[in-house]
This record gives C-alpha cells, sequence and structure tokens, in this order.
C-alpha cells in the first residue's frame, strides 16, 4: 500500500467543469509534488511544494492551479481542461526537498471530453 | 525535458533469467533512483543510490551507482511473472527534480 494517497482514483470532466484533485501524505514529508504522465511515457514535473511553498511551477498552464493548505495536503484545482489534458496525475512527496527520494501515490486517472 | 538514456526499451524473457537494464546520462547525478510501475498504479521506489560505486540489493534486485555518476544498473535475478511492468530508472537534481529515462517494459514469459 503507498502512504501517498491520491483521490478521486478516476475523474470524468467536460471541458467547462471545475474539479479538484487531492494528495495526502502523513510521512512527515516536507516536500510534495504534482506530475502528469502519459501512457508508457515517464512522469512530467508540474508543480513542487517545499515546506507548503510554491518552489517550482513548469510552466504549467493557468488551468491547472496548485495549492498546498498544509504539510500533509496537496490540491490541484482544475478549470476549463483540455481533452489532451487527459492523464494520470500523480502525487509525490519527499522527506526533504534536497536529494531526497520521491514516493509515489497510485495517481487519479483523468478523462476530459 | 532532459531524459536519461535508458536501454533496452522492452524486453521479453523466460521466468526464472536474469534480466539487466542500464540508463546513462550526459550529465552527473548525486543520486539514482530505480522505480517499477505496475499498470493503474503509481511508481513504486525499489533502490535509492547515494554514493558513486555504491552497489546495493533489495531481494533479488541489486543496482549499481556508477563511478563516473553518468550511469546506472539495474539487475533482477531469476524474474517471476510479477516482475512484469515499467521500470524506470531517475536523476536527482538540485531542487530534488527528477530526471527520468524513458522505461523499459518488461515481459515474463511463464
Amino acid at each position: 500500500d503507498t502512504e501517498v494517497t491520491q483521490t478521486p482514483k478516476h475523474l470524468v470532466m467536460g471541458m467547462t467543469n471545475k474539479k479538484s484533485l487531492k494528495c495526502e501524505q502523513h510521512m512527515g514529508h516536507r516536500a510534495m509534488y504534482w506530475y502528469k504522465q502519459k501512457a508508457k511515457k515517464p512522469p512530467e514535473l508540474m508543480f513542487v511544494y517545499s515546506y507548503e511553498k510554491l518552489s517550482i511551477n513548469e510552466s504549467v498552464p493557468s488551468r491547472f492551479s496548485p495549492e498546498c493548505p498544509n504539510s500533509s495536503l496537496l490540491n490541484l484545482h482544475l478549470h476549463a481542461l483540455q481533452p489532451e489534458d487527459s492523464a494520470l496525475y500523480l502525487c509525490a512527496s519527499s522527506q526533504d526537498p534536497q536529494n531526497s527520494p520521491l514516493h509515489f501515490g497510485n495517481g487519479t486517472r483523468l478523462t476530459v471530453t | 525535458g532532459q531524459q536519461l538514456n535508458q536501454s533496452p526499451q522492452s524486453m521479453f524473457i523466460q521466468e526464472g533469467e536474469d534480466v539487466s537494464m542500464n540508463c546513462t546520462s550526459s550529465s552527473i547525478f548525486n543520486t539514482w533512483l530505480w522505480y517499477k510501475q505496475d499498470p493503474g498504479e503509481g511508481p513504486v521506489l525499489l533502490i535509492a543510490l547515494y554514493k558513486a560505486g555504491e552497489l546495493t540489493s533489495n531481494g533479488r534486485l541489486t543496482a549499481q551507482f556508477g563511478i563516473t555518476r553518468k550511469d546506472s544498473f539495474l539487475n533482477i535475478s531469476a524474474s517471476i511473472p510479477s516482475d512484469v511492468g515499467i521500470y524506470f530508472c531517475a536523476g536527482l537534481r538540485y531542487g530534488n527534480k527528477l530526471v527520468f529515462g524513458a522505461g523499459t517494459i518488461l515481459r515474463v514469459k511463464s
């Protein structure tokens, strides 16, 4: 069982919808991440939160909006997505933001119709 | 974005055989990681390597951090059907940014 929990497991949304993805970890990790993964490709970094502050945004379109309410929670707010945004969205955490392995959740499979 | 050169791209082997895959890079990493991903799940950390030359085992898995810090390999001994999946190598850079290899798809013939 993964120690990084993501909900929902699956999400189907229209291009005009607003939805949120949620991620939770209770390992005391101080860095959290959002990744996007297309089928049979490696994950691509979207955002990094370090000590609850956004430290890296990999030029992600503004229709994706991250939020870190506290050290255990990470959200990704979605609005006006495109069909090409359909992918597996992975959350990860690491003990600290320097040289520490990432632990991934099982992801949210997002389909945009 | 930048990727590591991971090979082979896919493998189809007999159960019981040993498996070897590797990653190379043109630049140095401080940490090498190996992940396995099963369908419908997230990547699971198999082995983390922190020092050049380090050789680490985890059950039937053995991985090494190359002396030049630009490469790493993963060996799986006596493969079994549940070894099926995609294996990713990853180098860790400053700011904890992971650079992934393209993945090795492992299929085991029982």
